[in-house]
């Protein structure tokens, strides 16, 4: 089956720790792309990656990193969580992220920073 | 980012039709997307537009005028699955802003 696999679905950390939340897609996408979600404020693209060892920021990069080693997966790391980091996390993939092409996204992470 | 305002909600009956509004200001337009969103679920795809006119599939047909900024998602013959969110999706320059959403909420 087609998806994107996002890992944990649920996680509660403390300020500081160093976190990291995993995503997959099996489709050979080469879009891969982090969005988080806030009440009132939508969808915001943090990273994005076009392919293999590219990677670009979006609207809200900071206090985060990515890397894209391998087509497949696309991890965001949090080096130093803070509380306004909060949120809903989701992963997306799409063949080339250019025009009419639909994003597959992943289950979420709902992230809790004390 | 493109400044993209949809209403926060919007109540209607089973059965029924509703009409979701969505504008935008944005240079280098790419096309228009509409995504639903369950609660606590991810988004899925409904629609895109890049042309002016209506697209219809099913139930749910979306519109799109290029010179007024313009489009709206039409979900006829409510059915109380379709309580959701509905999230508007402007592609300028090759890189996807999405509004804040629409809740829709169907009665019985």
């Amino acid at each position: 089956e087609a998806q994107v696999t996002q890992n944990p679905r649920y996680l509660i950390t403390v300020t500081g720790k160093k976190l990291t939340v995993t995503c997959s897609q099996n489709m050979n996408h080469e879009y891969m792309s982090w969005y988080r979600q806030d009440p009132g404020l939508g969808l915001r693209q943090i990273y994005y990656s076009m392919n293999v060892e590219v990677t670009d920021k979006g609207d809200v990069p900071e206090g985060y990193k990515v890397s894209r080693k391998e087509k497949r997966n696309f991890p965001l790391i949090l080096e130093s969580p803070s509380p306004n980091q909060t949120s809903l996390y989701f992963c997306a993939s799409s063949f080339s992220g250019k025009f009419n092409e639909k994003l597959f996204f992943g289950s979420g992470t709902q992230l809790s920073v004390l | 980012g493109q400044n993209i305002d949809q209403p926060t909600e919007m109540t209607a009956t089973e059965g029924a039709i509703v009409q979701i509004n969505c504008t935008y200001q944005t240079s280098g337009f790419n096309g228009l997307f509409w995504y639903q969103q369950h609660a606590g679920e991810a988004p899925t795809f409904l629609s895109y537009n890049v042309l002016d006119g209506l697209e219809e599939k099913g139930r749910f047909s979306s519109f799109l005028s290029r010179s007024k900024g313009y489009s709206y998602l039409l979900l006829k013959e409510l059915q109380m699955k379709d309580s959701a969110s509905y999230l508007c999706a402007v592609l300028s320059d090759y890189k996807l802003s999405f509004g804040a959403g629409t809740t829709v909420t169907v009665r019985a």
